[in-house]
């Protein structure tokens, strides 16, 4: 079975300064892990997906992520926040199931960003 | 490309109503999906599909009905509705060959309010 611990609820910080966003996974197969950010009122957009390819992930606006198997994390990173980054932000395993994806998503990490 | 789009955007009916949420996808997707997500949680599965006229249950389907009768459109019936199914609702679509590893596309949901 497959499960996913998003380990903040909410992450706060400046404009200009880091983000982190922590994830950890759990998976009895080799995962495809996601990050999905979801604007006020809006639906859900990929941010950015590993696939056992790089396991540094590139993304859009300037995210993204490392997959380390040893430490079972997929956290999400961007050197420079900006205004529009806040958002809720998903992390999602999908593993090898019969007839359809599974997607397992976390409970959500809200991003908020002050000037 | 619209990609995938749901109406109604929000709705409110009252208990032991009916009503049908729409979605349509333009990417001539093979797999559809209905998700519910409560708040601070993550999304959940309702049902999904791999092609017009096959559907099957996900997680959470109970008093929930689905039909697909064109690769399009994969309408979600509530028949009965209940305050426990006030809820956000996501319809997304994936190509359906590379399974646990593809990229699901969503549409931007109906909130749906049951008093």
């Amino acid at each position: 079975a497959q499960s996913v611990t998003q380990l903040d609820s909410h992450v706060s910080v400046s404009e200009g300064t880091p983000v982190l966003l922590r994830c950890n996974y759990s998976s009895s197969y080799s995962p495809s892990l996601f990050w999905y950010v979801q604007h006020p009122n809006k639906g859900l957009q990929l941010l950015l997906k590993y696939t056992s390819a790089a396991t540094l992930v590139k993304g859009i606006n300037g995210f993204e992520a490392e997959f380390k198997k040893s430490e079972t994390s997929f956290h999400l990173t961007k050197p420079s926040a900006h205004m529009s980054d806040a958002a809720e932000y998903f992390c999602v395993v999908s593993a090898p199931n019969t007839g359809f994806q599974k997607l397992v998503f976390g409970t959500g990490t809200r991003l908020l960003v002050s000037p | 490309n619209a990609g995938v789009t749901q109406t109604p955007k929000f709705r409110i009916l009252k208990i032991g109503q009916s009503m049908t949420l729409q979605c349509t996808q333009d990417m001539n997707h093979n797999y559809m999906y209905w998700y519910r997500q409560d708040p601070g949680m993550g999304l959940k599965l309702i049902y999904y599909s791999v092609g017009a006229g096959i559907t099957d249950k996900g997680e959470v389907p109970n008093g929930y009905n689905v039909s697909r009768s064109t690769t399009e459109d994969f309408p979600l019936r509530l028949e009965l509705a209940a305050p426990s199914q006030t809820s956000v609702y996501f319809c997304a679509s994936s190509v359906g060959l590379h399974t646990y590893q593809e990229t699901q596309y969503f549409g931007p949901g109906t909130r749906l309010l049951v008093l």
